[in-house]
């Protein structure tokens, strides 16, 4: 199975400021096709996780542009450019390279 | 707008089997999709269980050693979920998912149920 490991596991944030998550898979998730298979999700508070990037670094619908998504092969990282107070709650990456479908162990995001 | 909604007994018996529904609304699951579940244990990260597509092929979490079953009843727009000689470890919230993606299986979620508490528990 492909291990995720997300880095850090907890983030304090201010309000305006930019934030970055990282997320490291134990091997590449680069298809055959050239595009990275790697996922981010935020579940908020009390709520289903909601996807916000896939396919590495494309937004999904309705989704705010100040949440980015970068990186290759084995280091991604999520990007938020301002935080907003309802950006608040546990972010996880997850690989769709090949199944089993893993994830990372959730970075946990709260305003300082 | 697609919806999904789970539904299914809140407390299952240690070695009985949990049974879970999906009810797909505002679509069809007919459609070129993958029809998912992931759970999360109390207070712990999100675990994949598996998926069927719209034509019936399965990808199964190894981890769960053959203890699984998924499948889509078109006729209902519904999918469902069986898991065999559960134990306490399977104590979780689970959640109904669609998958997108036009690969062999899923490449992202982008509708999640409100998900469904179970314990396991005589």
């Amino acid at each position: 199975d492909i291990v995720m490991t997300q880095s850090p596991l907890y983030l304090p944030v201010t309000p305006g400021e930019p934030a970055s998550i990282s997320c490291r898979s134990s091997q590449s998730l680069v298809h055959s096709n050239g595009d990275n298979y790697l996922d981010w999700f935020l579940q908020k508070p009390g709520q289903s996780p909601q996807l916000l990037i896939f396919l590495g670094s494309k937004r999904a619908s309705g989704v705010p542009d100040r949440f980015s998504g970068s990186g290759s092969g084995t280091d991604f990282t999520l990007r938020i450019s301002r935080v907003e107070a309802d950006d608040v709650g546990v972010y996880y990456c997850m690989q769709a390279l090949q199944t089993p479908l893993t994830f990372g162990g959730g970075t946990k995001v709260d305003i300082k | 707008q697609v919806r999904l909604q789970e539904s299914g007994p809140g407390l299952v018996k240690p070695s009985g089997t949990l049974s879970l529904t999906c009810a797909v609304s505002g679509g069809s699951i007919s459609s070129n999709k993958w029809w998912s579940w992931v759970r999360q244990p109390p207070g712990k990260g999100l675990e994949w269980i598996g998926e069927i597509s719209h034509s019936g092929n399965t990808n199964y979490n190894p981890s769960l050693k053959g203890r699984l079953t998924i499948s889509v009843d078109k006729s209902k727009d519904q999918f469902s979920l069986k898991l065999y000689s559960v134990t306490a470890a399977d104590t979780a919230v689970y959640y109904c998912a669609r998958g997108v993606g036009n690969g062999g299986s899923s490449d992202a979620f982008d509708i999640w149920g409100q998900g469904t508490m179970v314990t396991v528990s005589s």
